[in-house]
């Protein structure tokens, strides 16, 4: 049973441009989060995406944009990159409802130079 | 805004002894509380939760204590092994609330 999956693992991008990171979900999950996680730091949310709806969002400028498909499975698009925005992106599917365990991937390193 | 935060950012245990990383939380209004463990270059897996209307809850070789009088969750980690070895988070989240607030994570050191 696949676990979510994540692409690209590294990404190097420069400051300006613009990033798509994917994600396929668990088998059996329809809803996919999105966390951004800096160096030595806590994952910090950045939206949830359900029935391919933002169905909340955390405190992130609308340069962080999403989409979920169909199939449940999700990107995550940034655009006008800054320096700051250099963190590693984890995804993470559950099934619905707000107290379901989140499963996370091994996330996108993305690298803004 | 309110967060979710441990009092220890390293914990060294012997090979075989008991663990128990701590975490503080501030929002009295969470009910729903998790830890996770993420070691070097993976994401974050799931360890065990807990609800508010419970003070323990055990797994295999770990136990999660919460104590919402002084708004504190620990994780208890019994005959530590090498792959024990890596950062932990407590997380919580509020029943209506679909984010997890993450503190900044203990690093958990196992000695030989």
């Amino acid at each position: 049973d696949a676990g979510v999956t994540q692409s690209p693992t590294h990404l190097i991008k420069t400051r300006g441009q613009q990033v798509t990171l994917r994600c396929s979900p668990k088998s059996g999950h329809d809803t996919v989060s999105w966390y951004q996680q800096a160096l030595g730091q806590g994952p910090q949310f950045i939206f949830q995406y359900y029935e391919e709806e933002e169905r909340q969002r955390g405190n992130f400028p609308d340069r962080f944009s999403g989409h979920q498909f169909p199939n449940y499975s999700s990107e995550l698009n940034v655009n006008a990159l800054l320096l700051g925005d250099s963190a590693l992106y984890l995804c993470a599917s559950s099934s619905r409802g707000p107290n379901s365990p989140l499963h996370f991937g091994n996330g996108t390193r993305l690298t803004v130079t | 805004g309110e967060s979710v935060g441990l009092h220890l950012p390293t914990l060294s245990v012997q090979e075989g002894d008991n663990s128990i990383i701590n975490c503080a939380y501030s929002n009295s209004a969470s009910d729903y509380f998790i830890w996770y463990k993420q070691e070097s270059g993976k994401g974050p897996q799931f360890i065990i939760d807990i609800r508010s209307n419970m003070d323990k809850r055990q797994g295999q070789r770990v136990t999660v204590l919460l104590n919402k009088t002084v708004k504190h969750l620990s994780l208890q980690i019994a005959a530590t092994q090498p792959g024990d070895s890596a950062v932990y988070f407590c997380a919580e989240n509020l029943d209506s609330n679909y984010q997890l607030i993450w503190g900044a994570g203990t690093k958990l050191i196992i000695k030989p």
